[in-house]
């Protein structure tokens, strides 16, 4: 059984804090990880992705992806209460194109 | 950027109906789009594979005779939920990918469907 975890959260942090977020994955042969943003009632908007080791960054945005360890993190800086959502990560792996998402994290950012 | 439109966006209706969501790429041509369902507090779950020209793939335990899917064009798939009742009440979410690079490219959601069955 491939999967995805994630701390369910909620993390809180005060505005203006680095938030981080990790996920950790099973199948070893995963290429692709996503990270999305869904308020809730609403669906999921992506925020960033990442296919290769180390980091990638985007604004405030960072995704990390250590594939020896079967992980990736999204860090958040200056946050601010609008990141207040949870955030989902994302994999395809191995042999398909199809998403296994993780529980997601939520985030509380305090003002 | 690509935009995936999802209609309707919130549906109420009385058990045993038959609830008809559509999902189209608006400005690039979708073979495979999928459908995912999410409970309160839950992650999504995807239901199925819809691919054009050809049946759709469904996820193991999801009815494929409750869960209509019809991919009629390339911009174009529907669920059907039919004969729906309140256990069926959920947020469903279409998404398809980009349509640009290679397979591994992120997928782009619909606004997605609140379905609630009386």
């Amino acid at each position: 059984q491939k999967e995805v975890e994630q701390n369910s959260g909620p993390l809180s942090v005060p505005e203006g804090a680095i938030a981080s977020l990790n996920c950790t994955y099973s199948d070893r042969g995963s290429q692709s990880f996503f990270w999305y943003r869904q308020y809730s009632g609403k669906s999921p908007e992506l925020i960033m992705f990442i296919y290769s080791n180390g980091d990638k960054e985007d604004g405030r945005f960072t995704a990390q992806l250590n594939k020896a360890s079967q992980y990736v993190s999204l860090l958040i800086r200056d946050s601010q209460p609008s990141d207040s959502a949870t955030y989902l990560c994302a994999v395809y792996p191995s042999g398909t194109y199809k998403y296994i998402f993780g529980t997601g994290t939520r985030l509380k950012v305090l003002a | 950027g690509a935009v995936v439109s999802q209609h309707p966006s919130w549906v109420i209706c009385k058990s045993g109906t038959s609830v008809k969501i559509e999902c189209r790429s608006l400005d690039f041509q979708a073979t495979t789009m999928f459908w995912y369902r999410q409970f309160p507090k839950q992650s999504l779950m995807l239901m199925a594979t819809s691919n054009e020209g050809s049946k759709a793939t469904y996820e193991q335990g999801v009815e494929k005779d409750k869960f209509l899917i019809n991919h009629a064009s390339l911009t174009l798939s529907t669920l059907t939920v039919t004969s729906a009742h309140p256990e069926d009440s959920s947020f469903y979410i279409c998404s398809a990918p980009s349509p640009e690079g290679p397979s591994n490219q992120p997928q782009h959601f619909g606004d997605g469907t609140r379905l609630s069955i009386l």
